[in-house]
């Protein structure tokens, strides 16, 4: 099966960096994902990673490392729109699909 | 608008009832995949759906059950609702069943389905 653990909360300053965690153990693996939830409303895919390394869009960057199931979200100059939910999931082999961690609740304050 | 189509938006219902949630995926998408999150929760993968047929299944209650039409929209079957059953349920899709190491493998979810047992 899949285990993925994240952070339950975080809190950051406006203009900050914050660095978001993940861990996952899984059987087969085909990609993490980084997703943005602001509550009630739908995820929103922020990232992929399949191969080690840094993976930069703009503000937001992920990292991953597969031999040590950890992956992170960096987020860079912090703005209070960032304050929201960031959910980690990897997609494992078929059967094992697209599981989704616990999230992080980020606040960012003024 | 994600391209990932949900009906309803908003519904309230009775203990013991049953109701269908709707999804019509992007175009070009054959997969669906279905979530609950209840208040404050994470997403709970329920069950997804390849070209119609059933890919893989999760924690999925024997009282719910879902299909993939030959069109590719998919509905969400509830019955004998319980207070419990309140939650957002959301649809996505993506383009592969999954199982390839491709970015095609990104979810894009609906705006959801907030059911309410009362």
């Amino acid at each position: 099966g899949q285990n993925i653990d994240q952070p339950t909360e975080m809190t950051a300053t406006e203009g900050a960096i914050v660095q978001i965690n993940c861990t996952y153990q899984t059987s087969g693996f085909n990609g993490l994902f980084w997703y943005q939830q602001h509550a009630g409303e739908a995820p929103t895919f922020l990232s992929y990673n399949v191969l080690d390394g840094l993976e930069e869009k703009g503000r937001f960057s992920s990292f991953l490392s597969r031999s040590k199931g950890y992956s992170y979200l960096l987020l860079k100059e912090l703005q209070m729109k960032d304050s929201a939910s960031y959910l980690c999931a990897v997609s494992g082999n078929y059967g094992q699909n697209f599981v989704f961690g616990p999230g992080t609740r980020l606040s960012v304050l003024p | 608008d994600s391209g990932v189509t949900q009906t309803p938006k908003h519904l309230i219902t009775a203990t013991g009832q049953r109701v269908t949630l709707r999804c019509s995926p992007r175009s070009g998408d054959l997969s669906v995949y279905w979530y609950q999150q209840s208040l404050d929760q994470g997403l709970q993968f329920l069950i997804q759906y390849y070209n119609g047929e059933e890919r893989a299944k999760g924690n999925i209650l024997e009282r719910f059950s879902a299909q993939q039409f030959p069109d590719l929209h998919s509905e969400l079957n509830l019955s004998s609702l319980e207070l419990g059953d309140s939650a957002l349920y959301f649809c996505a899709s993506s383009t592969t069943g999954g199982g390839a190491k491709t970015g095609a493998n990104v979810l894009t979810f609906g705006a959801g389905s907030r059911l309410t047992v009362l």
